[in-house]
C-alpha cells in the first residue's frame, strides 16, 4: 500500500501565480516531511522539510503546511517561475524508526507557462 | 564540495546477468542510502548503510545487495537481472545518518535490462 500519495500526477500554472502541490499520508508515525524538485537527468534535490511540531514552514519563495489531523501537507511556490518547472516529491520519515529511510510519494510535475 | 558520484550514469544488460553500481558520498557522509525510481512507482527505498553496517533494507527480493567499505563508498549489485529491474537508480548520501537531515542525491544510473 502507498503510505505517501501525491494524487496530483500533473499540474500547470502561469508565471507569477501561486502553485499548489499537495501530498497525503496515512503512516501515523509518520512525524518528518521533506519535498524535494527533480529535474531530468538530474538528482532529486531537497527543497524544504517540516517536522510534525510545526504546521508552517517558509523558506524564500517556497512554504510547507502540514495539517496532521488531516495527514496533508502541501507545498504553496509563490510567486511561480518558469525554472520551478520540475518534478515535485513529497517525502515523509519516521524519526523514531532505526535508519534514515525516506518514503516518497510518485512525484507531480509542475509547469509553469511564462 | 564535491557532490555524490554514481557510476556508471548509463548501462544496458540482458536478462540473468548481473551488474554492480557504485556510488560516492559527499566527504564526511556516512550515510549511504539507495532508492530505485522507475515511472510508475516513484522513489522505492532499497536500503541503507551506516558506517559499513545495513541499518534498513526495503522490500526488494534478495536479488538486490549492497554493502558499504570503509572510506563510506557503496555499491549495489543485483543479480540474475529481469526486464523490470529496468530503472534510474539513485544514491544518496546524509552528513550524520540522522532522521531529520536532507538526503542529497546523485544523478543516478540508469539501467536498462532487454
Amino acid at each position: 500500500d502507498q503510505q505517501v500519495k501525491q494524487n496530483s500526477p500533473s499540474l500547470s500554472v502561469q508565471e507569477g501565480r501561486i502553485s499548489i502541490l499537495n501530498c497525503d499520508y496515512t503512516n501515523s508515525m509518520f512525524d518528518y516531511f521533506l519535498w524535494y524538485k527533480k529535474y531530468p537527468a538530474e538528482g532529486p534535490t531537497f527543497l524544504i522539510s517540516i517536522s510534525s511540531i510545526k504546521d508552517k514552514n517558509e523558506d524564500g519563495r517556497f512554504t510547507v503546511f502540514l495539517n496532521k489531523s488531516a495527514k496533508h501537507l502541501s507545498l504553496h511556490i509563490v510567486p511561480s517561475q518558469p525554472g520551478d518547472s520540475a518534478v515535485y516529491f513529497c517525502a515523509a520519515s519516521e524519526t523514531g524508526a532505526g535508519s534514515y529511510q525516506l518514503t516518497f510519494g510518485k512525484g507531480t510535475k509542475l509547469s509553469v507557462i511564462p | 564540495k564535491a557532490g555524490v558520484t554514481q557510476t556508471p550514469r548509463y548501462l544496458i544488460k540482458t536478462r540473468g546477468q548481473q551488474v554492480t553500481l557504485s556510488c560516492s558520498p559527499i566527504s564526511g557522509h556516512r550515510s549511504v542510502s539507495w532508492y530505485q525510481q522507475t515511472p510508475g512507482q516513484g522513489l522505492q527505498f532499497l536500503f541503507e548503510y551506516f558506517s559499513e553496517t545495513q541499518r534498513n533494507k526495503g522490500n526488494f527480493p534478495g536479488r538486490f545487495s549492497g554493502r558499504q567499505f570503509s572510506n563510506s563508498r557503496s555499491e549495489m549489485n543485483v543479480s540474475t537481472l529481469e526486464l523490470g529491474d529496468s530503472a534510474l537508480y539513485l544514491c544518496a548520501s546524509s552528513a550524520t545518518g540522522g532522521r531529520t537531515g536532507e538526503l542529497f542525491f546523485g544523478e543516478g544510473s540508469r539501467l536498462t535490462v532487454l
